[in-house]
């Protein structure tokens, strides 16, 4: 089975720009969760979207947002992007089966932002 | 109270030694407990689980252990090897379909 995929994996952006990352999930999985990952923050949860619908959201300000589609493949978009934004965005799938909360992470997206 | 700490933050021992990595939580709520291994380069992946109706699990050469009124679980790496370097994180989870991921604890393992 193929694993969670991300594009891009690497991405340069200027201040104030917006950009948009996608996840495909593993075949099957119907949950998607979006991360940050910074060396000074660690990995912090961002939002988790099931059957399109986000069912929780992290302490992260507006200018972060994602959506799922019917076929569970997930974008995150940040607007108006600020220096501190630079890190590596990570996308977990889950199957989510009963008593199961296995997320299993892709390999990122970098962003950094100039 | 949704902290999961993680100690030590870096950690170097000799190959075939016993690598410990300890974490406390302090959400009750949590009811799952995963242990996350990520390389340079890469996304976590998933080592190993354990829920709190049991004190301790165990795949080959790592071993969780959970003490549910101290809120600490910690993993074993048994006959650790040059190839378990790397940044290991333990979460906390529950029915809000979030993890909350302690800080990393980077080990190196020297040949």
């Amino acid at each position: 089975k193929a694993g969670v995929t991300q594009t891009p994996r690497y991405l340069i952006k200027t201040r104030g720009q917006q950009v948009t990352l996608s996840c495909s999930p593993i075949s099957g999985h119907r949950s998607v969760s979006w991360y940050q990952q910074t060396p000074g923050q660690g990995l912090q949860f961002l939002f988790e979207y099931f059957s399109e619908t986000q069912r929780n959201k992290g302490n992260f300000p507006g200018r972060f947002s994602g959506r799922q589609f019917s076929n569970s493949r997930s974008e995150m978009n940040v607007s108006t992007l600020e220096l501190g934004d630079s890190a590596l965005y990570l996308c977990a799938s889950s199957l989510l089966a009963p008593g199961g909360y296995e997320q299993y992470f892709g390999p990122g997206t970098r962003l950094t932002v100039t | 109270q949704q902290q999961v700490k993680q100690s030590p933050q870096s950690l170097i021992v000799q190959k075939g030694g016993i690598s410990i990595i300890n974490c406390a939580y302090e959400n009750t709520a949590f009811d799952y407990f995963p242990w996350y291994q990520q390389f340079p380069g890469k996304g976590p992946a998933l080592l190993i689980a354990i829920r709190p109706d049991v004190s301790e699990k165990k795949e080959g050469r790592f071993t969780i252990s959970f003490n549910k009124s101290a809120k600490q679980f910690s993993l074993h790496i048994m006959d650790s090897q040059p190839g378990d370097s790397a940044t290991y994180f333990c979460a906390g989870g529950g029915s809000n379909y979030k993890l909350t991921f302690g800080k990393g604890t980077l080990l190196t393992v020297n040949p």
